[in-house]
């Protein structure tokens, strides 16, 4: 079945520090991929997408580029803040007909100090 | 725009007890629904998704069952509240047809004591 693999946190970082997270996915067909942010007591936000191989999707500095030959997704930033604090989702999405439904990668959890 | 309500936002209930949690989504129609249960330290599993008024589709065997009485309303229900239903509950809309995206509410805090 489909799956995705992300590294576990937390991620400890200072301001202003360069920020990977890794993930990859396992998927029969061909998914739309996705990173989704987390604020503490809060729903999931949509940060970026990519729906085909090399597409680069980003958001508020945040990047990842969709590597089909190596089944990856790796959420980066140049220069992470202390309000970048937060879990972040890697998920992929194979559609059905009239539908689709998210698998999930479990979260990483990212702490910036000042 | 749309936006998505999720409410109560915050819940405690006794073991046993029903439960009923409620999802609306505004500026959009014929929405897919999902319900999700997030466990402390744990990832996202999806527990229903919906198609259309009346059609439910179940991901996990338990003690939960969800209903859409209208095209924007799904409810997460129970008759009796175990430990194990302590959670955090995100409701998501997507688009039919669309870039298949989801877009979450705000979530709701199930404590079971």
């Amino acid at each position: 079945g489909d799956s995705v693999t992300q590294m576990e946190g937390p991620v400890t970082l200072s301001e202003e520090a360069f920020l990977t997270i890794n993930c990859t996915y396992t998927a029969t067909g061909y998914p739309s991929l996705f990173w989704y942010v987390q604020y503490p007591g809060e729903g999931l936000q949509l940060l970026l997408k990519a729906t085909k191989a090399d597409d680069k999707g980003s958001n508020k500095g945040f990047e990842a580029t969709y590597r089909k030959e190596t089944t990856s997704f790796h959420l980066e930033k140049g220069s992470v803040q202390v309000s970048d604090s937060a879990v972040y989702f890697c998920a992929l999405s194979v559609p059905n007909s009239g539908y689709s439904t998210l698998t999930f990668g479990k979260g990483t959890m990212l702490l910036v100090s000042p | 725009s749309q936006t998505i309500h999720q409410w109560p936002a915050t819940l405690v209930q006794p073991v046993g007890s029903p439960l009923s949690l409620e999802c609306t989504v505004e500026g959009t129609s014929n929405p897919n629904l999902y319900w999700y249960r997030q466990a402390a330290g744990r990832g996202l599993q999806l527990l229903f998704y919906s198609v259309g008024i009346g059609q439910i589709s179940s991901e996990v065997p338990q003690n939960l069952s969800a209903s859409r009485p209208q095209d924007r309303q799904f409810i997460l229900s129970s008759k009796k509240l175990l430990l194990s239903d302590s959670g955090f509950y995100l409701c998501a809309w997507a688009q039919r047809g669309g870039v298949d995206e989801q877009f979450f509410g705000p979530g709701t805090r199930l404590t079971v004591l």
